[in-house]
């Protein structure tokens, strides 16, 4: 089955300490994204990448990083420059920079103390 | 810049009952509109979607939305609510927005439904 996998599904950290999150999608889409979810707030972009190599800053990337080394996969680094980094982040992936649908994986959960 | 308002924060609904959950959108253009669907703890889910063409959409789960140019508006239906359909629910306005001429989804805050037995 084709999809968007995140790892892992909760993820705990203490505050100053940088923390990578994990997206792999076997769909062979070019485009892949990065949300925050906060209650209330809807989903904001972080990073998004339109191919290999390239990626761009989304609404909210400060506090942010990002690779593209590899089609499959877009991880996404919360540093601690982050100042409120507890939220629920979600990949999803669409087939290029021109396709509008895009498709998500089931999210993970940082909570940082 | 587009934008995209769901004026209903949560909304409680009987069993068997109709739904309907608004959404306003701001986009100079044609938009290209979607609802999506998340359960607690869980991604995002494509119930439908409108490019262009009938303005009334069908999705799955029984949803169907329909797109009025004239109030910006896509409102999302369902003749008769199940239990299972308590979820949070997204509407989205696609636009050529993103550096590179890549498209942006903008989404909505939500709309929380619970379903009464």
């Amino acid at each position: 089955d084709g999809g968007i996998t995140q790892s892992p599904k909760y993820l705990f950290r203490k505050e100053g300490q940088n923390v990578t999150l994990s997206c792999e999608q076997n769909l062979n889409h070019d485009a892949m994204y990065w949300y925050r979810q906060d209650p209330g707030q809807g989903l904001r972009l972080i990073y998004y990448s339109q191919i290999v190599n390239d990626f761009q800053k989304g609404d909210i990337a400060e506090g942010y990083s990002v690779s593209r080394e590899k089609k499959e996969s877009f991880p996404l680094t919360v540093t601690s420059a982050q100042k409120n980094p507890t939220a629920f982040y979600l990949c999803a992936s669409s087939r290029g920079y021109s396709s509008y649908e895009q498709y998500f994986g089931p999210g993970t959960r940082l909570t940082v103390t | 810049a587009q934008s995209v308002t769901q004026p209903d924060i949560h909304i409680t609904v009987s069993e068997g009952a109709s739904l309907e959950l608004r959404c306003n959108y701001s986009y100079g253009a044609t938009p290209y509109l979607f609802w999506y669907v998340q359960s607690p703890g869980q991604g995002l889910q494509l119930l439908l979607k409108y490019f262009s063409g009938d303005t009334l959409v069908q999705g799955i789960k029984g949803f169907e939305a329909e797109f009025k140019r004239s109030q910006s508006s896509f409102n999302l239906r369902k003749p008769s609510v199940h239990w299972s359909d308590a979820a949070e629910y997204f509407c989205a306005v696609g636009a050529i927005a993103l550096t590179g001429g890549g498209n942006k989804l903008t989404f909505g805050t939500g709309t929380q439904l619970k379903v009464e037995l």
